[in-house]
C-alpha cells in the first residue's frame, strides 16, 4: 500500500516563504501531485513533479526526490488567500492509482 | 474542454436508506474516474478508482459500491447507509500522466 506522511497544521506571516514537506513509500511510483483545498471546496491543482528536481510555477514550487520519497511545496511571498489545506498525493500504478495525503492545514497570520 | 458534473450538492439521509451519487464528465474519452470521501478535517479516502467501463477496483473494505455503466460515468451507492458514512464525496477524473479533476463534491449527512 501507500503511506504519506505531511505534518497536520503549518502557520506562517504575511508576505513570508513556507515549505510544507511530504513523505511518502510506496511501490510502483509515477508522479507526485500537490493540491490545494479551500474549506468545503473542491481540490484544484497546484503541481505536478515526475522526476528529481524543482518545479516552479509563480509564487508556488514543487520539489521531488524519488531516491528519499521525499517532496515539497514552497510557497513565496504570502498572501491570506493562500491560508488553505494543503494535500499531497502520489500516483501509482500507471496512474491508475492515486493517493492522497491527509493535509497540511495552513494559516497565514498578518 | 473537459468538465465534470457531480450532484447533489449537499444531501441529508437517514440511517438504512439508500444512497446514489453521480458523476459525469465532458469532454474526454475512456478517463480514469475516483471516488473520494473526507471526513471532516481530514484527507482524502480513496474509496474507488475505474479505469474502464465495468472496471471497479475497491481500496476499503464499506459499505458503498461503485459502477461504471457508461465511460464517462461513475456512480456510489449504498444500501443502507451508516452513521458513518457522512462526509464529504468527490468524484474525479484524469486522463492518465496527469492531474485529476474534481468535481464539487457532495455533502452527505447521515441522521
Amino acid at each position: 500500500g501507500q503511506n504519506i506522511d505531511q505534518p497536520t497544521e503549518m502557520t506562517a506571516t504575511e508576505g513570508a516563504i513556507v515549505q510544507i514537506n511530504c513523505t511518502y513509500q510506496t511501490s510502483g511510483f509515477n508522479g507526485l501531485f500537490w493540491y490545494q483545498q479551500h474549506a468545503g471546496e473542491a481540490p484544484t491543482f497546484l503541481s505536478y513533479n515526475v522526476l528529481d528536481g524543482l518545479e516552479e510555477k509563480g509564487r508556488f514550487s514543487s520539489f521531488l526526490s524519488r531516491s528519499k520519497g521525499y517532496s515539497y511545496l514552497l510557497l513565496k511571498e504570502l498572501q491570506m488567500k493562500d491560508s488553505a489545506s494543503y494535500l499531497c498525493a502520489v500516483a501509482v500504478g500507471g496512474y491508475q492509482k492515486v493517493t492522497f495525503g491527509t493535509g497540511t492545514k495552513l494559516q497565514v497570520i498578518p | 474542454s473537459q468538465t465534470i458534473h457531480q450532484w447533489p450538492a449537499t444531501l441529508v439521509q437517514p440511517v438504512g436508506s439508500p444512497l446514489s451519487l453521480e458523476c459525469t464528465v465532458e469532454g474526454t474519452s475512456n478517463p480514469n474516474l475516483y471516488w473520494y470521501r473526507q471526513a471532516a478535517g481530514r484527507g482524502l479516502q480513496l474509496l474507488f478508482y475505474s479505469v474502464g467501463i465495468g472496471q471497479i477496483s475497491s481500496e476499503v473494505p464499506q459499505n458503498l459500491s461503485a459502477s461504471r455503466p457508461q465511460d464517462r460515468q461513475f456512480i456510489l451507492s449504498s444500501k443502507k447507509l451508516l452513521l458513518s458514512d457522512s462526509g464529504f464525496y468527490l468524484c474525479a477524473w484524469s486522463s492518465g500522466e496527469a492531474e485529476a479533476f474534481f468535481g464539487q463534491g457532495t455533502r452527505l449527512t447521515v441522521v
